[in-house]
Formats: structure tokens, C-alpha cells, sequence
């Protein structure tokens, strides 16, 4: 089945600190890719989303670029804030019956320190 | 933010309790989803919703029911609540207009003692 495996948190930075984390993902035919970010208390707010080979979705400074040939989708920032500390989740779906089914990976937890 | 509440925002309960978490929408999206999050799980697919009346199982739905009478609800229930359902429950809601991108609600953090 589909599956995605995201970076081990938690990742600790300084502000202004450039921020990579890492996504691969295992699926059948052309799924849509996501990075959603987690804030406490709070549920998920979609970041960014990528629907085919190559695209580039970006938002608020945050970029990820779909690589059909890498099975990855990996998040980068060029310069952090502390605004920025949160949970992020990357996930891939595949449209079927339930519309846009999404298969989640962990969580990676940043940390930014001032 | 999309329209969407969740009912209660916390409660704690007994093993052996029947427990039901409610969802609503405000935005008529077809689509509706309850995940469970637990540490180093990120969020995993309990049931779904494809239309009133219209439910399938998701990832891990042993020990869940759910129902939709109406297009704004979309109802999770435990219906004797075990310690290892303690977890945050997350509603989403999608529609085809819209990308199918999910919209999620604020949560239900649940504790089964």
C-alpha cells in the first residue's frame, strides 16, 4: 500500500537558520503530494501541495518540489522564524472513492530558537 | 477558516463507556474523514464519508462506528471505549470543486481511563 516516511524529529534551529526536511513516499500511479503544518492545539492547515512530476508548491516562504524519480517531496525554508515552530506533515493522495484519501507520514516536530 | 466544529473539544471517559465525538460543517462539502493522531503515527484514516448515509473503513476502524444523516454531520462512535482509543481525533472535510484538498477541524483530545 501507499506509504510515506518523513524525517525523525525533533529538528532544533536558530532563527534565520535554513530549514530542510526530508519526505519520501511509496505509491502506485500519480498521487498528489501535500505538507501540512500543525500548530499547538490547533488541527492541521494545508502548507503547500504538489499534483504532478516536477511542480513546485510554495507558500509563506516554504517550497517543496514533486521528484517523480526520487519518490520525494522534501519541505525547505531559506530562513526560519520562531513563528515557524511547529509540527509538519507530509502526505500523498490517491482519488478514489473517498475523494482524496491521505496517507500521512509521522511528523517531524521544529524547533526554532531565537 | 473552513467552517468546521468538533464536539466535545476534550472529555475524559471509562473503559467499558460509549463515547460519540460529533463533527460539523458549515461548507456542504461531500467529503467528510475522522483520523486518530498518536505520537510517531501522524494521522491515520478511522472511517470516511462519501455522501449521506454513504460510509467505508478506513486504516484502522476496529472498535469505531460512524454515521451521516445529514450533509453537516458526520458522527464517531466508540462503543466501549478502550485505553488504547485515548488519543486527539481530527475531523477533515473535502469537496471535488474545491481540489479535494481536506480542511480539518480543531480536534477532540479524548482520554479513556
Amino acid at each position: 500500500g501507499d506509504s510515506v516516511t518523513q524525517m525523525e524529529g525533533p529538528v532544533t534551529l536558530s532563527e534565520e537558520a535554513f530549514l530542510t526536511i526530508n519526505c519520501t513516499y511509496t505509491a502506485t500511479g500519480y498521487p498528489s503530494l501535500f505538507w501540512y503544518v500543525q500548530y499547538p492545539g490547533e488541527g492541521l492547515q494545508l502548507l503547500l501541495k504538489a499534483t504532478k512530476a516536477d511542480d513546485k508548491g510554495s507558500n509563506k516562504g516554504f517550497e517543496a518540489t514533486y521528484r517523480k524519480e526520487t519518490t520525494s517531496f522534501h519541505l525547505e525554508k531559506g530562513s526560519v522564524q520562531v513563528s515557524d515552530s511547529a509540527v509538519y506533515f507530509c502526505a500523498l493522495s490517491a482519488n478514489n472513492n473517498a475523494g482524496n484519501m491521505l496517507t500521512f507520514g509521522g511528523g517531524t516536530r521544529l524547533m526554532v530558537k531565537p | 477558516d473552513a467552517g468546521i466544529t468538533q464536539s466535545p473539544r476534550h472529555k475524559v471517559t471509562e473503559t467499558g463507556t460509549p463515547v460519540t465525538l460529533r463533527c460539523h460543517q458549515t461548507e456542504n462539502h461531500r467529503y467528510m474523514y475522522w483520523y486518530r493522531q498518536d505520537p510517531g503515527h501522524g494521522l491515520r484514516l478511522i472511517h470516511y464519508s462519501y455522501g449521506v448515509k454513504d460510509t467505508d473503513k478506513g486504516e484502522v476502524s476496529d472498535g469505531y462506528s460512524v454515521s451521516r444523516s445529514k450533509t453537516e454531520d458526520f458522527l464517531l462512535t466508540l462503543e466501549s471505549a478502550t485505553s488504547s482509543q485515548t488519543s486527539v481525533y481530527f475531523c477533515a472535510i473535502s469537496e471535488r470543486l474545491a481540489g479535494y484538498e481536506q480542511y480539518f477541524g480543531p480536534g477532540t483530545r479524548l482520554t479513556v481511563t
